[in-house]
């Protein structure tokens, strides 16, 4: 089945440790995005990638890093710059209808402590 | 300002009766316009996306986009207990290499049977 894969469900890390997002998709999108929700609130752009080895910035990318060096993955780097990291992180890809059919993966629930 | 504003709610309505869900936006280069559904911990879905202004319909949803007035609606008949969700309205303009999605808040929309 086509879709997108995101791992672990649920991370735990202690304050001051960088940690990875991952995020997998095999339905042959070009474009893939990182969001962050935080209860109450939509969802607000990280980074987003239109192609393989580019990408930009979205409204809230400090203290995060991307990169995107094969179609099918964007992994996504939680660094210890990022001040507020406890967050649901969503990542979502389009392909040629562009933004009209972006399909989400189940999220990712990051805890820091 | 934010680009895409929505009420949070929360919206309670009984089984069957019609519900509305709004969204206003301040960016005039939008042109294509999503709804998508989220339910508790799990990643957003899409239902139902418009492309400039008008009306769409799908099964019990509908869609209206005023440009001129830059308001969106999600009706939804006949509502059902299983319709209880966070309603996520969000929106696009098309550029040369890239399509940013920007999301509202989210309206959280409950059901009572």
């Amino acid at each position: 089945d086509g879709g997108i894969t995101q791992s672990p469900k649920y991370l735990f890390r202690k304050e001051g440790q960088n940690v990875t997002l991952s995020c997998e998709q095999n339905l042959n999108h070009d474009a893939m995005y990182w969001y962050r929700q935080d209860p109450g609130q939509g969802l607000r752009l990280i980074y987003y990638s239109q192609i393989v080895n580019d990408f930009q910035k979205g409204d809230i990318a400090e203290g995060y890093s991307v990169s995107r060096e094969k179609k099918e993955s964007f992994p996504l780097t939680v660094t210890s710059a990022q001040k507020n990291p406890t967050a649901f992180y969503l990542c979502a890809s389009s392909g040629d209808r562009g933004p009209t059919e972006a399909f989400f993966g189940q999220g990712t629930r990051l805890t820091v402590v | 300002q934010k680009e895409v504003e929505q009420d949070p709610g929360p919206l309670s309505v009984p089984e069957g009766a019609i519900v509305s869900l709004n969204c206003t936006y301040s960016n005039s280069a939008f042109q294509y316009f999503m709804w998508y559904r989220q339910y508790s911990r799990k990643g957003p879905e899409l239902l139902m996306y418009t492309y400039s202004s008008g009306n769409k319909e799908d099964g019990r949803f509908t869609a209206q986009v005023d440009k001129s007035s830059k308001y969106i609606s999600l009706f939804i008949r006949d509502s059902q207990p299983s319709d209880s969700a966070t309603y996520l309205c969000a929106m696009s303009a098309v550029y040369s290499s890239a399509s940013k999605i920007i999301f509202g808040s989210g309206t959280r929309l409950s059901i009572r049977p």
